[in-house]
């Protein structure tokens, strides 16, 4: 367990379904992630938020919506989704948004769509 | 965000040291260069980082050259379990930093 645990571990779902990850970090971090890593492709960040609130937005579709109602926890909203959105959907913490700290992630939801 | 470059992959010996090098050339004065890696089926995990000294702690060492435009991590013995994706990352020191991954080092062992 690395201090960031999210849920659910795996999770299929259908293109017309609406679900969410959630993430959840007591390491008194300041800064939440949410990355996609599709198959054979290096990990994409998809959102940032700094003191919950959100400062990137890296061109994710709307169909991925995230929501971060405190500093300890992080969700990520999916509707209408793709097949071609099925990936491992990671989530981290940081103290700070600079370069001098480290991020601690957490073993990821595998998103399966169909 | 600066580009690393890193060899695709490496193979080593258990018990052996491994250095796996990093090249970043255009690193500017604030970038930290932060070292991670993956084991199959799990999230990225936090190694080290540095900015200009060495640096080491219980997992492995940083080796940073003095013009800053390479650094070499090294593991001082090699066990199965360091078989990962080792990805080397320039993060920007300012408050918009963020990790940007690349493809990273696929680091075998051999027993």
């Amino acid at each position: 367990e690395t201090g960031v645990t999210q849920t659910p571990r795996h999770l299929v779902m259908g293109m017309t379904n609406k679900k969410s990850l959630k993430c959840e970090q007591h390491l008194g971090h300041n800064a939440m992630y949410w990355y996609k890593q599709s198959a054979k492709k290096p990990l994409e960040l998809m959102f940032v938020y700094s003191l919950e609130e959100r400062v990137e937005n890296n061109s994710v579709p709307s169909r991925f919506s995230p929501e971060c109602p405190n500093s300890s926890h992080l969700f990520l909203h999916l509707h209408t989704l793709q097949p071609e959105d099925s990936a491992l959907y990671l989530c981290a913490s940081s103290q700070g948004g600079g370069g001098g700290y480290g991020y601690t992630f957490g073993s990821g939801t595998r998103l399966t769509v169909v | 965000d600066a580009k690393t470059t890193q060899p695709n992959s490496m193979e080593s010996n258990e018990e052996e040291p491994v250095h796996l090098p990093c090249n970043h050339s255009t690193i500017s004065g604030t970038d930290y260069i932060h070292w991670y890696r993956q084991l199959p089926s799990q999230g990225p995990e936090y190694v080290i980082h540095g900015l200009t000294s060495n640096v080491n702690n219980r997992m492995a060492s940083l080796a940073i050259a003095e013009d800053r435009k390479s650094s070499t991590l090294i593991l001082h013995r090699a066990t199965l379990r360091d078989a990962a994706v080792y990805y080397c990352i320039l993060r920007e020191g300012g408050s918009q930093g963020n990790l940007i991954f690349g493809k990273g080092t696929k680091l075998s062992v051999k027993p």
